[in-house]
């Protein structure tokens, strides 16, 4: 069974602060992503990565920063945290096929407040 | 933006009864996926259908994709309390190999 988890379901951090959200995958998946999901905006990707050391900015990576240090491990940093990253953040991996895109698997998610 | 939309946005029936949910999206696919996303939670894998298909199943699953139209509906059949989710469409562009979501379908099933 593939399993994503999330260091955290809930955290709350003030305005400025920097905030590491981890995400660890046992599938030995080269692909990983994350996400952030807003009501109304659905699911939008954030950053991922098709290998250790290697990023891809997604759809709105302003404000973020990604680390993959090890292909198991993506971290997504918030520099300087403001209200309106507020939101549900989540991770997910997949194997890499190039044009497959096989399925991805999600982590449960961060919640994430800031005040 | 190349995210796709579910119609309808939210969806109440009785238990029982089927459930259809449809998704446009806007580019060329490699595949389309459906996916299921219980209240607070992370997503969850349902069926994957590549653009050379046109139907597939899955247990009380069954997925079309029309890539004339660039559609795809999920039909969840003899429903479920616990099918109460929701559900989300996600393509994967020709060329690519990450998922555009759409903004999901909340499925209420009432027992």
């Amino acid at each position: 069974d593939v399993k994503v988890t999330q260091s955290s379901r809930y955290l709350v951090k003030r305005t400025g602060e920097k905030v590491f959200l981890e995400c660890v995958q046992d599938m030995d998946h080269e692909n990983m992503f994350w996400y952030r999901q807003d009501p109304g905006l659905g699911l939008r990707l954030i950053y991922f990565s098709y290998d250790v050391k290697m990023k891809e900015k997604g759809d709105i990576p302003e404000g973020y920063s990604v680390s993959r240090e090890k292909k198991e491990r993506f971290s997504l940093i918030l520099e300087s945290a403001s209200t309106n990253q507020t939101s549900m953040y989540l991770c997910a991996s997949s194997f890499n096929l190039q044009g497959e895109g096989y399925e991805q698997y999600f982590g449960p998610g961060t919640r994430l407040t800031v005040t | 933006s190349q995210q796709g939309e579910e119609d309808p946005q939210a969806l109440s029936i009785q238990e029982g009864e089927n459930a259809t949910m449809n998704c446009s999206y806007k580019t060329s696919i490699n595949n389309l996926q459906w996916y299921r996303q219980n209240s607070g939670r992370g997503l969850v894998h349902l069926i994957l259908i590549r653009s050379n298909e046109r139907e597939k199943h899955s247990g009380r699953l069954r997925v079309t994709l029309d890539t004339s139209k660039k559609s795809s509906s999920l039909l969840i059949t003899a429903s479920r309390a616990a099918d109460t989710a929701s559900y989300f469409c996600a393509q994967v562009a020709t060329g690519a190999n990450n998922l555009f979501f759409g903004t999901g379908t909340r499925l209420t099933v009432i027992p």
